[in-house]
């Protein structure tokens, strides 16, 4: 079975740094590498998807790596803002079924 | 802008009573998703349904869980009895459809439930 990690568990950052969370996943078969973001007691919200053919994929300040063979992904966050504090998850589909396979997050903290 | 409904927010229940929550997909997604959230942990994926059959049920303890989605459009997961170790986030999430490759989930607010 799919196991996925996330280091640290839990950053806190000055406002204006740059930071990088990580996720690993056990079985390099997969599909699709996604982040998501989860502020206390909500839903979650799609951030970026990453393709199994493809090695990164950015979003204004935010920049996502696949490195596949390793099973590793990294989320580069540039110029952190108190707003985004949140919790950090990623989620890797092995077979295109939308099937997630969910890591236990890192809880982020941007102190102003 | 279309979300993801779920009710209720916060539920309390104790043990060996039944709970029922319920999910309002966005208007049009073929396909439903339940997800058990223990503090601390990732989602966990409980059923998925394709319109109002389900194509995933392999994690869902069906000794207690079950789930339907009769019309196709909006879903109950009820657990009969409740027990301690329940208490997590129940998330529902949707999505237009898998079919072909990736469709972006949508995801509810969630339900909260607390076994006392």
């Amino acid at each position: 079975k799919q196991e996925v990690t996330q280091i640290p568990a839990a950053l806190s950052v000055p406002e204006g740094e740059n930071l990088v969370l990580n996720c690993s996943f056990t079985d390099s078969a997969i599909y699709n590498l996604q982040w998501f973001r989860q502020d206390p007691g909500k839903g979650l919200t799609s951030l970026l998807l990453i393709q199994s053919s493809q090695r990164e994929q950015t979003s204004g300040r935010l920049n996502a790596s696949l490195d596949k063979s390793s099973g590793r992904s990294t989320l580069y966050i540039a110029a952190s803002q108190p707003g985004d504090s949140a919790t950090y998850l990623c989620a890797v589909d092995q077979t295109g079924a939308n099937n997630l396979f969910f890591g236990t997050g890192t809880r982020l903290t941007v102190i102003p | 802008e279309a979300e993801v409904a779920q009710s209720p927010r916060y539920k309390i229940t104790e043990k060996s009573q039944a709970v029922a929550f319920w999910c309002d997909p966005i208007s049009g997604h073929a396909t439903l998703y339940w997800y058990r959230q223990i503090l601390g942990q990732g989602p966990e994926l409980l059923v998925q349904f394709q319109d109002e059959s389900v194509v995933d049920d392999s994690q869902l303890p069906k000794d207690r869980f079950s789930a339907e989605r009769l019309k196709g459009v909006d879903s109950t997961l009820k657990i009969q009895p409740a027990e301690l170790g329940d208490s997590a986030m129940y998330l529902c999430a949707s999505s237009h459809n898998p079919a072909g490759g990736y469709n972006e989930q949508f995801f509810g607010p969630g339900t909260r439930l607390t076994v006392l």
